[in-house]
Formats: structure tokens, C-alpha cells, sequence
């Protein structure tokens, strides 16, 4: 079992704020790191998929980091809205299959 | 809609039952994922289809569960005698591996949470 952990697992944004959070992954025998978002009663939705040391990806106000080298990721929100509000899920790929972290959970308040 | 289907939602069962889950992947996606969830924690790979082979099983999964992919397309996962430490979300999640595309998202559905009273 892998270990892929995120932090933190809840924070509080107010609306129009910014705000980032981590996912530390296993640094040896990297292939890729996905990033979900998953909303309530939704099915989990992917943001992006990271491969390549000093990947930066981006859409609309989201954007996300990767250092595989010293195995982190960063997510980041710029101008945080509700609909922002969700629980932001990392997975390390290993062998086809996917490793989650226990999920960074973000509220936004009007 | 062409998502990734799963069915029932919902399922409340007495302890010791056995229960079914059904999967509609994606038509053209050749790889489907089983992952359970529960509280606080992220999702937990359950086992990995690739076509109609079942590739991978976790070794945390007891063999009261079971899983089948016939013809490569839908797949039931099956859990016998079911205990309360079942109760949590079961996660389907389809991806393709065509041109290469080795690290490709999953696709998820909304996932079928079992209660075990």
C-alpha cells in the first residue's frame, strides 16, 4: 500500500480568497499523479494528470504543481467561489492502478 | 448520457446477505476499476478488469468479495455474507489505455453506498 497523503484534510475559504494545499506521494518509481475533484452526491471528476517533473497545469482558477523529485504536489484555487466547494482528491499511479489520498475537503463562504 | 453508469444508489441490507453492484463503463474504455470508500478516507482499489480479465485483486479484499467482467463490457462486484465493515461507497471507474495513453484519468461513476445494519 502506498502511502499518499494530503493536508490539509479541511480548510475554510472566503469567497475571493486564494489557497493551496499538498499531496506528498512516494518519490521512487514515479509514472504520474492525478488530481480529482469531487463534489457532494457528484462521482469524482478528474482535473488533471501530472507526469513530468516541474509540471504545471492549469484550468480556469485552478492550477497544480509537481516536484517528483522530492515527491509533492501543490494545488492551488485563485479567487476561491463556491462552486469551488469540494474535496480535492490525489492518486499516485503505480503499476495501472491508482492510490488515493484521504482528500483535502474545501468550503467556500459567500 | 454516455458516463459511467452504476446501480442500485442505494443499498440497505441485514448483515450476513449477499448484494450485488452493477458497472456500465464507458462503451469504449477497456480498463474498469473497482475502489470502496469510506469516511475520512480516500478511495481503496479494490480490482482492476483489463477487457474481460480480471488483472489485479487487492489483498485486502476478503474472498467474500467476487467481481466479473463478461464480454468486457459491463461488471458486477458481489459480496456474500455481508458484514457491517462492508457498509462504505463502492466506486466504479473506466479508463482506456488506446494510443498509449498509460497515465489516463478515470472516469468515475457515482457510486453505489451499501448499508449493512
Amino acid at each position: 500500500i502506498l502511502n499518499v497523503e494530503q493536508s490539509p484534510q479541511s480548510l475554510h475559504v472566503q469567497e475571493g480568497d486564494s489557497t493551496n494545499f499538498t499531496c506528498s506521494f512516494p518519490s521512487s518509481n514515479f509514472y504520474a499523479l492525478h488530481w480529482y475533484r469531487w463534489e457532494t452526491a457528484k462521482s469524482p471528476e478528474a482535473l488533471f494528470v501530472m507526469t513530468l517533473n516541474g509540471d504545471e497545469k492549469k484550468k480556469g482558477r485552478i492550477s497544480a504543481t509537481l516536484n517528483t523529485k522530492e515527491g509533492y504536489s501543490y494545488l492551488y484555487i485563485k479567487g476561491s467561489q463556491p462552486e469551488d466547494s469540494a474535496t480535492y482528491l490525489c492518486a499516485f499511479l503505480n503499476d495501472y492502478k491508482l492510490s488515493f489520498g484521504a482528500g483535502t475537503t474545501v468550503t467556500v463562504r459567500a | 448520457d454516455t458516463g459511467v453508469s452504476q446501480n442500485p444508489r442505494h443499498k440497505i441490507t441485514k448483515r450476513g446477505q449477499n448484494v450485488t453492484f452493477r458497472c456500465d463503463p464507458i462503451s469504449e474504455h477497456n480498463r474498469l476499476y473497482w475502489y470502496r470508500q469510506t469516511l475520512g478516507q480516500g478511495p481503496e482499489f479494490l480490482t482492476y478488469f483489463q477487457n474481460e480479465a480480471q488483472l489485479e485483486k487487492s489483498r485486502l479484499l476478503s474472498d467474500r468479495f467476487s467481481a466479473e467482467r463478461p464480454k468486457g463490457s459491463f461488471s458486477t462486484l458481489e459480496i456474500q455474507r455481508t458484514e457491517q465493515g462492508d457498509s462504505a461507497m463502492y466506486l466504479c471507474a473506466s479508463s482506456s489505455n488506446d494510443r498509449g495513453r498509460v497515465h489516463g484519468e478515470l472516469f468515475f461513476g457515482e457510486g453505489s453506498r451499501l448499508t449493512v445494519l
